[in-house]
């Protein structure tokens, strides 16, 4: 198993342009998670998602778009790129309800995305 | 309001040493706590995951316990090894919402 991967590694955008981080996991999970790391901070949920049809804000979802066709793919879209939205992105999925005990999330290698 | 905060921000140690990273909390209600280990460049790994009823959990040299009443958590590394270098983030679980709160990661460097 591949796990959770994700593409592109890295990224830069200008102001205003738009992009998809693409989110791939090949492990039949049902839930899936988009979260954002700034420097010094810790992971903010940006959306996430209980199963194939169904997505939910987060956090930090200003300035973000999600969508689920697929239990395997989770896209995250960025319109209108600003500054604030650089960041390392990292998507991670889980079996069952990130919550639980019972169900741990498993996280892919992260996007690194600057915005000038 | 929920808060996950840790100590030391970084710290550095000799391959062979032991050391202790520490995790507050502010969560209610708890549901679970959990250790990740963060590669630089990489994603979180999952260390251990304890729920209210467990005081100590192990993962290899690495053991993690937790004290509900006084809501803390400490890591604790055994005989480091340079592959150790990495953050270490706690993570806690409220019971009554859709998320995880993160720390802001204990940056540990070990040196030969």
């Amino acid at each position: 198993n591949a796990g959770v991967t994700q593409t592109p590694k890295f990224r830069i955008l200008k102001i205003g342009q738009s992009m998809t981080l693409q989110c791939t996991q090949d492990m039949n999970h049902n839930y899936m998670y988009w979260y954002r790391q700034d420097p010094g901070m810790g992971l903010k949920l940006i959306y996430y998602s209980v199963g194939a049809g169904i997505t939910d804000k987060g956090e930090v979802p200003n300035g973000y778009n999600v969508s689920r066709s697929t239990t395997e793919d989770f896209p995250l879209r960025l319109e209108l790129a600003a500054p604030s939205q650089t960041s390392v992105y990292f998507c991670a999925s889980s079996y069952g309800p990130g919550l639980a005990a019972s169900y741990e999330q498993y996280f892919g290698p992260g996007t690194r995305l600057t915005v000038t | 309001k929920n808060q996950v905060e840790q100590s030391p921000q970084s710290l550095i140690i000799l391959e062979g040493k032991n050391c202790t990273l520490q995790c507050n909390y502010t969560v209610s209600p708890f549901s679970n706590l959990r250790w990740y280990k963060q590669d630089t460049g990489r994603g979180p790994v999952s260390l251990t995951i304890m729920t209210f009823s467990e005081n100590t959990k192990s993962n290899g040299r690495y053991t993690a316990t937790l004290d509900a009443d006084t809501k803390q958590s400490s890591l604790h590394i055994t005989a480091s090894q340079l592959s150790d270098s990495a953050s270490y983030i706690c993570v806690v679980s409220a019971g009554n919402t859709d998320k995880l709160i993160f720390g802001t990661g204990t940056r540990l460097q070990v040196f030969p």
